[in-house]
């Protein structure tokens, strides 16, 4: 099992619907949560971060954590071509390392 | 500010040639990591240096694999005799390890070509 499970994908949704991606990891020491968008050709950046049980929100976006089901989402409202991106789920034990999934790669449809 | 750079952007090299490639992290950032990422594929972790401490290698896939951190700014990643399936990009990140969490800068990154 590895220690940062994602959904295997590819996720295709149409314009304006919500994307939902889903993110299970192994380590319950596992403090802080984080979402990277990769567009194709491009490196990594953050979008979203996570540390407390619950909805995270940050204007389209939503993160979502469950501590106790080891389970983080990250949800995509009114979703735009601009989004058609891999994300990438990422986990830290607070030591500085993060973990990453292996990524979603999600295509917003005009 | 400026941001992680790595250089060169590209590489391309010959099979069994030994290569180098540079990063240079965000001014005070004390952790540096380095992470392969073959066509659609996720990252994959070589190494972490935090700080003064060891750095964590076990993500270093053989002993033609190394790097350094010196003076806890720049780092270099080497690959000797290098190899085919040595081809792929090469990202390098940064992060401040003061309070959290902690997010992770990247850089351009390297992409290797191994012919």
């Amino acid at each position: 099992q590895k220690e940062v499970e994602q959904n295997s994908g590819p996720l295709s949704v149409p314009e304006g619907a919500i994307a939902s991606l889903n993110c299970t990891y192994s380590d319950r020491g596992s403090q802080s949560f984080f979402w990277y968008r990769q567009y194709s050709g491009k490196s990594p950046e953050l979008i979203m971060f996570i540390y407390s049980n619950g909805d995270k929100e940050d204007g389209r976006f939503t993160a979502q954590l469950n501590k106790a089901s080891q389970y983080v989402s990250l949800l995509i409202r009114d979703s735009q071509p601009s989004d058609s991106a891999t994300y990438l789920c990422a986990v830290d034990t607070n030591a500085g390392k993060s973990t990453f999934g292996d990524g979603t790669t999600l295509t917003v449809k005009p | 500010g400026a941001g992680v750079s790595q250089s060169p952007s590209n590489k391309v090299t010959e099979k069994g040639k030994d290569v180098e490639l540079r990063c240079d992290p965000i001014s005070g950032h004390t952790a540096l990591y380095w992470y392969r990422q073959s066509l659609g594929q996720g990252l994959e972790f070589l190494i972490y240096f935090q700080g003064n401490s060891a750095p964590d290698k076990s993500g270093l896939p053989s002993d033609r694999f190394s790097a350094e951190r010196t003076g806890g700014s720049v780092s270099t990643l080497t690959i000797q005799r290098t190899q085919q399936e040595d081809s792929a990009v090469y990202l390098c990140a940064s992060s401040t390890l003061a309070g959290g969490p902690y997010e992770q800068f990247f850089g351009p990154g390297t992409r290797l070509t191994v012919l």
